[in-house]
């Protein structure tokens, strides 16, 4: 079956410190990785993705993620996190075969103490 | 320019009460989903619209729930005879189009209450 795990419900870290947020997920064929951040209060937003190429992908922030195809893992970087990174964060995957449909990881809640 | 709307932002209603929730894509966007975030959860896929059609409606639980989409723009989710376990985060997205590569915008969501 399709899926994505989120390894870690709610990580707490002090400012500065840096961050990974584990993410795999289950799908066969081609896939499009995305990671969608949620600040207290506000909507989903698109943080960054992975269609092709460099699996190495850059997203806003200074948030960074790795695509490991042999590990079907997609894990979520930065290497210094703020106060304002608080949110809860969303692994997400669709493919090629089913492009309109988004399959969501549970979220990691991310607290950091100032 | 505007983001996805959703109206209302919350609604509480009473268990076998019949509820509408409406979004209003971001203009010139064809494809548009709703998805339902239930508490300590990801959003879970409903339905998808390209254009007026609902392409995929594999996600919708039962058929208390129905979504319309009349003149490809504004979209309705419409739940019948409301249950508790219905209370959930609504979640409608948008993209230019139903392409592989397409980027889904989210609305802020309508929370729903069944009490």
């Amino acid at each position: 079956a399709q899926s994505v795990s989120q390894h870690n419900h709610h990580v707490i870290l002090s400012e500065a410190a840096s961050l990974e947020l584990g993410c795999n997920y289950s799908y066969g064929g081609t896939v499009n990785l995305f990671w969608y951040v949620q600040y207290p209060g506000q909507h989903l937003q698109l943080l960054l993705k992975y269609f092709s190429g460099d699996p190495l992908v850059k997203g806003i922030k200074g948030f960074e993620a790795e695509f490991i195809k042999s590990k079907f893992s997609f894990n979520l970087r930065k290497p210094s996190v703020q106060w304002s990174d608080t949110a809860e964060y969303f692994c997400a995957v669709n493919g090629y075969s089913s492009a309109s449909k988004i399959i969501f990881g549970s979220g990691t809640r991310l607290s950091i103490r100032p | 320019g505007a983001g996805v709307s959703q109206t209302p932002s919350n609604k509480v209603t009473e268990k076998g009460k019949y509820v509408e929730l409406r979004c209003d894509p971001i203009s010139g966007h064809t494809a548009l989903y709703w998805y339902r975030q239930s508490l300590g959860q990801g959003p879970e896929f409903l339905i998808y619209f390209q254009g007026t059609g609902a392409a995929d409606d594999s996600g919708l639980p039962n058929d208390r729930f129905f979504a319309v989409r009349p003149e490809g723009s504004v979209s309705t989710l419409k739940i019948q005879r409301t249950e508790r376990g219905d209370s959930a985060v609504y979640l409608c997205a948008s993209s230019e189009s139903q392409g592989f590569m397409d980027i889904q915008y989210f609305g802020a969501g309508t929370r729903l209450s069944v009490l």
